[in-house]
């Protein structure tokens, strides 16, 4: 079975300060691996994916994650946080056995403050 | 291109009532997901449809908790009836095929209950 594990349920940074959020995940098979942020009273909208291709991925506002298999890592940074930043990041796998379909299976979400 | 709709945006209601949700999907999306988020935590899978039949709802407390899609598009959930455990935000998310392979899933904005 697969599944998330986002390290830090707040992190605060100043405003032009690197952004990192922790995720490790779990995976029997070669997972695809996403992040998404969702503002306040909002949906979740998608970052970036990992579908196993490039292991460096770039996403939307800057973004951009690596994946490490040795390391069961999929962090996500950004090179200098903007106010805007500010929201509820939630890093996610994609459940692969058929009675899992293609659901997505979350961690217990980060949220990023951004300080000026 | 319409996203993903949901209504109500809020619901208050006192435990022991009944509510209900209602999905509609990004046009000619054949894979909708109901998820439950309760605060603090990420969403979970609460039930998937593939057209108009279940592919996933392991996880649906079946004893109070319904979902319909009957004509492949729209979907109610339906919490009858309802405990003070079931206040969430209700998201609903389409994709264009969960399956075989991966599709990127919309999130609507969600509806968000209160249980007194």
């Amino acid at each position: 079975a697969q599944s998330v594990t986002q390290l830090g349920s707040h992190v605060s940074v100043s405003e032009g300060a690197l952004v990192l959020l922790r995720c490790n995940y779990s995976s029997s098979v070669p997972p695809y691996l996403f992040w998404y942020v969702q503002y306040p009273n909002q949906g979740l909208q998608l970052l970036l994916k990992y579908t196993s291709a490039a292991t460096l991925v770039k996403g939307i506002n800057g973004f951009e994650a690596e994946f490490k298999k040795s390391e069961t890592s999929f962090h996500l940074t950004k090179p200098s946080a903007h106010m805007s930043d500010a929201a509820e990041y939630f890093c996610a796998v994609r459940g692969l056995t058929y009675n899992q379909g293609g659901k997505l299976i979350f961690g217990q979400g980060t949220e990023l403050s951004v300080k000026p | 291109e319409a996203g993903v709709a949901q209504s109500p945006r809020y619901k208050i209601i006192e435990k022991r009532q009944s509510v209900a949700f209602w999905c509609n999907p990004i046009s000619g999306h054949a894979t909708l997901y109901w998820y439950q988020q309760i605060l603090g935590q990420g969403p979970k899978l609460l039930i998937q449809f593939q057209n108009n039949g279940v592919v996933d709802d392991s996880q649906l407390p079946k004893d109070r908790f319904s979902a319909e899609r009957l004509k492949g598009v729209d979907s109610t959930l339906k919490i009858q009836p309802a405990k003070l455990e079931d206040s969430a935000v209700y998201l609903c998310a389409s994709s264009l095929e969960g399956q075989s392979s991966y599709n990127e899933q919309f999130f609507g904005p969600g509806t968000r209950l209160t249980v007194l």
